[in-house]
């Protein structure tokens, strides 16, 4: 089974521009997350998508960052503009849908730096 | 809100020792998941163990067991027999049923030394 594909691997831009990451899931997970992981922090949830509607956007900077899921498979996640603040690793994971407590799995991530 | 706390930041063992892991949380939830997930430098969290919390049973997977004390909310993670490989930062997790939100703790850096 392929894992969670997720890129570029690394990207490096100046405050004030934009960028994009984009995340494949699992074949057949129908729930994809982004998550946020600051240096020396656990990782925090900044959207959550079922197929291609947004469950959970609540702590998504929704002024700079966007997400879509057309088709309910890949997804993109945009930040436009870049502050110092978002350097980060932005993870994607998925999961098959329902209640049970279905475990996540999780892409290699993206290491964001901002100049 | 549901809080987790993971109280070591790093722990240091020799190989082959066992080491555990703390992690607390706070709920008032009564049914839920725990999780322990490990992150490589490679940077991909990887899962290591799920325990649902109404199964009295502690889950094992291999050389990682879990501690799980529902009253005490409180989930250990212990590592028997440990490998170089198993240097990586540690992540508890809490998943409230009928939920998918993962809540995550501050994480454990352990370093396996040979």
């Amino acid at each position: 089974e392929a894992g969670v594909a997720q890129s570029p691997r690394y990207k490096i831009i100046e405050k004030r521009q934009s960028v994009a990451f984009w995340c494949n899931p699992i074949s057949g997970h129908a729930t994809l997350y982004w998550y946020q992981q600051i240096l020396g922090q656990g990782p925090k949830l900044l959207i959550q998508f079922q197929n291609n509607g947004v469950v959970d956007d609540s702590q998504l900077p929704k002024d700079r960052f966007s997400a879509e899921r057309l088709k309910g498979v890949d997804s993109t996640l945009k930040i436009q503009p870049a502050k110092l603040e978002d350097s980060a690793v932005y993870l994607c994971a998925s999961s098959l849908a329902g209640q049970g407590g279905q475990p996540q799995h999780f892409g290699d991530g993206t290491r964001l730096s901002i100049l | 809100a549901q809080t987790v706390t993971q109280s070591q930041p790093e722990m240091s063992v020799q190989e082959a020792e066992t080491v555990t892991l703390s992690c607390t949380y706070d709920t008032s939830e009564s049914n839920y998941y725990l999780f322990w997930y490990k992150q490589p430098p490679s940077r991909q969290m990887i899962l290591v163990i799920r325990q649902e919390a109404y199964k009295q049973q502690n889950a094992t997977e291999n050389r990682f067991s879990v501690n799980f004390q529902k009253a005490a909310k409180s989930f250990s993670l212990k590592i028997s027999d440990s490998q170089l490989g198993d240097t990586a930062m540690y992540f508890c997790a809490f998943l409230k049923q009928g939920a998918q939100k993962l809540v995550f703790g501050q994480g454990t850096r352990l370093t396996i030394n040979p």
